[in-house]
């Protein structure tokens, strides 16, 4: 069983819908990350967060330690946010991340 | 911003052939990682190196691979003789420590002929 699950595999939205993504894992963690990566293959760090909720622009994050489960929303969604949206997990034993499959966003105008 | 960048850009290899990709990871970074993604697959951890030794590896990380960081500043990942398999997109990651926040470089597509 993969430690990091990412749902939806694949979203289509409209220009200006609400987006959410989630991300389940099965360990135990110190920290989780949401990544963003383009078609020519970079990755970004949107967000770390170990609690709570994190907002930067239209994105924000959500974590639940308890329930081992992290949301991403992308609010009033462009065209520019098509892109895959990962999720990745930091163990702590010396910070490497364990990534989820990834999830693709594709808005159009 | 300070930034992670990585050499070539792309890299193109016979099978049997060595290579090395180069990163250079943010000056003041004690953690630095190597992950590869596999075209239409997720990223995976191969590496973590700290305090000029191997941290941890996976079992992705055989014989094959090396890691180095032989100047204070370069960070190279070897691939003593490249197989079919290799082909991927090698990235590059580095961390202060005090933060867990990676920064990732802008990654090195190796392709195996």
């Amino acid at each position: 069983k993969n430690e990091v699950e990412q749902s939806p595999q694949n979203l289509t939205a409209q220009e200006g819908e609400f987006i959410t993504i989630n991300c389940s894992y099965s360990v135990g963690i110190s920290a989780l990350h949401w990544l963003q990566q383009h078609p020519g293959g970079g990755i970004v760090s949107l967000f770390m967060l170990s609690s709570g909720k994190k907002k930067h622009g239209r994105l924000i994050a959500t974590i639940n330690i308890q329930e081992k489960h992290s949301s991403l929303h992308i609010t009033a969604s462009h065209p520019r946010d098509s892109a895959v949206y990962i999720c990745a997990v930091d163990r702590s034993n010396d910070y490497k991340l364990s990534f989820g499959a990834g999830t693709t966003v594709t808005v159009r105008a | 911003e300070p930034e992670v960048t990585q050499t070539p850009s792309h890299q193109v290899t016979q099978m049997g052939q060595e290579v090395i990709l180069r990163c250079v990871p943010i000056s003041n970074h004690l953690y630095f990682y190597w992950y590869r993604q596999i075209l239409g697959q997720k990223v995976e951890f191969l590496v973590s190196f700290y305090n000029n030794e191997i941290s941890e590896k996976s079992e992705i990380f055989d014989d094959q691979f090396s890691v180095e960081r032989p100047d204070g500043s370069n960070f190279t990942l070897k691939i003593r003789s490249t197989k079919l398999e290799d082909s991927a997109m090698y990235f590059c990651a580095s961390t202060s420590g005090i933060s867990y926040e990676q920064y990732f470089g802008p990654g090195t597509r190796l392709t195996v002929t």
